[in-house]
């Protein structure tokens, strides 16, 4: 079964601070890992994919396959980072492989 | 180009009656999921549509949940009955296939069902 764990609910930072939002996997594969966002009022949304290996709007995360783990950082938070973040596996591209399996969800909150 | 579409956006029933939802994804994806979000939770899949063959329906509650793609394009889910349990905002998400090592979803909007 796969399984995809965020051990916290809420995090407070102010705006400048560094940021890292936690996810941990299970899953017998080689897993796709994914973090999606959701904005205020607005549709939920990719943010970035491991196998792309890119920064975006300053984030970065990393695939740990040791730990089975795939953080979300990033060194300066902006008041428009404050959302909804969402940790997501999947197992491949095609197929009942490509069903998301998400965690429960982080709240970002970063103050002025 | 238009993003994923569903309606409607809320709906209110008591338990025990019908519901349906509608949606309608990006055109030319092959790929539909409906999923279910509960409060407090992340989505959780209900069911995949592959154009007009379901994929993977495990988590579907066939006794009261059915899900149909007819033509391979818009796609509705009917709830009947509905329990109290199936408050919860019902996601409509596409992606393209064939698009080696591409597995984005897109997401629309969501149905925010509450039943009384």
């Amino acid at each position: 079964a796969q399984r995809v764990t965020q051990p916290e609910k809420l995090l407070s930072v102010f705006k400048g601070a560094p940021v890292e939002l936690k996810c941990n996997y299970s899953y017998s594969g080689s897993p796709e890992l994914f973090w999606y966002v959701q904005y205020s009022r607005q549709r939920l949304q990719l943010l970035l994919r491991h196998i792309s290996r890119e920064s975006i709007k300053g984030f970065t995360a990393d695939l740990n396959k040791g730990e089975t783990s795939f953080h979300l950082k990033k060194p300066f938070a902006q008041e428009e980072d404050s959302a909804m973040y969402y940790c997501a596996l999947s197992g491949g591209s095609k197929g009942a492989n490509s069903k998301l399996t998400f965690g429960k969800g982080i709240t970002l909150s970063v103050r002025p | 180009e238009a993003g994923v579409a569903q309606s409607p956006r809320y709906k209110i029933i008591e338990k025990r009656q019908s519901v349906a939802f509608w949606c309608n994804p990006i055109s030319g994806h092959a790929t539909l999921y409906w999923y279910q979000q509960i409060l407090g939770q992340g989505p959780k899949l209900l069911i995949q549509f592959q154009n007009n063959g379901v994929v993977d329906d495990s988590q579907l509650p066939k006794d009261r949940f059915s899900a149909e793609r007819l033509k391979g394009v818009d796609s509705t889910l009917k709830i009947q009955p509905a329990k109290l349990e199936d408050s919860a905002v019902y996601l409509c998400a596409s992606s393209p296939t064939g698009t080696s090592g591409r597995n984005e979803q897109f997401f629309g909007p969501g149905t925010r069902l509450t039943v009384l």
